[in-house]
């Protein structure tokens, strides 16, 4: 079975300072991972997304992933922080399988809201 | 396209009564899902289709039902809501010949059940 684990239900940093969120995933075979935000009251928005073809990952609004596999970690980092980052963060990850691989859902971290200080 | 739409945005129900939550999406995704997300608990998988027809049991499927006459559509039914149903429900959709695995997500439904 697949799961996923961030470290820290919050994280507050300064703005302009280095942006850290970590995830690391338990799975029995290679995993597609995501980073997915969500700002209040609103749905999930895709960040960005690891499929193999590049261990490190550049998504939307200068965020970008690492995965590294020896680690079993896929932590998301943007160099200098704004205030418009405030949000819920979600890693999520799905195993690939066979055709239909995806119909199993994807299985959710519980989030890290991130906190930005003016 | 509209891309995954929920209806309604918010619902209070009394307990023992039931309600359905509607999910539609316009991009011919075989593939859609319904999540309920708890304070602190990330999202959880309650039920999922792979197309018109078929349905399947996610993690947390008690006290829920679905349907899949359509692609485009996808309901969720409350059977006698419980306290315990009290969430925000996203619904999801892809598509496996696309891009993969991303899932697409509605804006939710927020239920209190008391």
């Amino acid at each position: 079975a697949q799961s996923v684990t961030q470290l820290g239900s919050h994280v507050s940093v300064s703005e302009g300072a280095l942006v850290l969120l970590r995830c690391n995933y338990s799975s029995s075979v290679p995993p597609y991972l995501f980073w997915y935000v969500q700002y209040p009251n609103q749905g999930l928005q895709l960040l960005l997304k690891y499929t193999s073809a590049a261990t490190l990952v550049k998504g939307i609004n200068g965020f970008e992933a690492e995965f590294k596999k020896s680690e079993t970690s896929f932590h998301l980092t943007k160099p200098s922080a704004h205030m418009s980052d405030a949000a819920e963060y979600f890693c999520a990850v799905s195993e690939r399988r066979g055709t239909g691989g995806g119909a199993d859902g994807l299985t959710f971290g519980k989030g890290t809201h991130l906190i930005i200080q003016p | 396209n509209a891309g995954v739409t929920q209806t309604p945005k918010f619902r209070i129900l009394k307990i023992g009564q039931s309600m359905t939550l509607q999910c539609a999406q316009d991009m011919n995704h075989n593939y859609m899902y319904w999540y309920r997300q708890d304070p602190g608990m990330g999202l959880k998988l309650i039920y999922y289709s792979v197309g018109a027809g078929i349905t399947d049991k996610g993690e947390v499927p008690n006290g829920y039902n679905v349907s899949r006459s359509t692609t485009e559509d996808f309901p969720l039914r409350l059977e006698l809501a419980a306290p315990s149903q009290t969430s925000v429900y996203f619904c999801a959709s892809n598509d496996p010949g696309g891009t993969i695995y991303e899932q697409y997500f509605g804006p939710g439904t927020r239920l209190t059940v008391t």
